[in-house]
């Protein structure tokens, strides 16, 4: 365990639909990040929270919302989400997002599938 | 921003033969490097990093090197198992933990008994 747990582990949805992911730190770190992981691609990052506060977009599409209530909780908004959308998504934390080298910790990902 | 190459994209050795997977990056202000294990169904889970001012590190079976010159870094597994059959990412990040890390496309490992 690597004290990063990710809800659901799976998760099926249409294109209508919203649904949202939750991860949970119980490390004490003070940023978390979302990573889309797709077959065949590298590791993509999407969303970064320090102290609770979004420091980061790398030009996510707006059917994709971040929300970050304290900083052991970060979860991730879908809505009307495309094929094209389905993979794993996953979360991380680290204890300080300005130090260099900071370990990130990652959970074990929800499996996306969008029909 | 930073972009990092990965090779191969799949490697297959004998157990107990050696593996090296290497990386190259852009980003000269680049100065941490960690390599991260991934095995089926479970996340990605740090095995080893160096930082910019190191040249090389070992831990165990585990070494990687780093040549800031020419902006590529290396992972050896030595005496390969079994269960070194995985998915290995390089990363690289120039700014701590808030730009995050830019990953390689991975390697998939596997142990030929």
């Amino acid at each position: 365990e690597t004290g990063v747990t990710q809800t659901p582990r799976h998760l099926v949805m249409g294109m209508t639909n919203k649904k949202s992911l939750k991860c949970e730190q119980h490390l004490g770190h003070n940023a978390m990040y979302w990573y889309k992981q797709s077959a065949k691609k590298p590791l993509e990052l999407m969303f970064v929270y320090s102290l609770e506060e979004r420091v980061e977009n790398n030009s996510v599409p707006s059917r994709f919302s971040p929300e970050c209530p304290n900083s052991s909780h970060l979860f991730l908004h879908l809505h009307t989400l495309q094929p094209e959308d389905s993979a794993l998504y996953l979360c991380a934390s680290s204890q300080d997002p300005w130090q260099i080298s900071t370990e990130a910790f990652f959970g074990q990902g929800t499996r996306l599938t969008v029909v | 921003g930073e972009n990092v190459e990965q090779h191969p994209s799949t490697l297959s050795v004998q157990e107990g033969d050696s593996a090296v997977i290497k990386c190259t990056y852009s980003d000269s202000a680049s100065n941490y490097f960690p390599w991260y294990k991934q095995e089926l169904g479970k996340g990605p889970q740090l095995i080893i990093d160096i930082r910019s001012n190191v040249g090389e590190k070992k831990d165990q079976r585990i070494a990687v090197t780093l040549n800031k010159t020419a902006k590529h870094f290396s992972l050896h597994i030595t005496e390969t198992q079994p269960e070194d059959s995985a998915v290995y990412f390089c990363a690289a990040s120039s700014g701590g933990g808030a730009d995050g890390l830019t990953f390689g496309k991975g390697t998939h490992l596997i142990i030929q008994p």
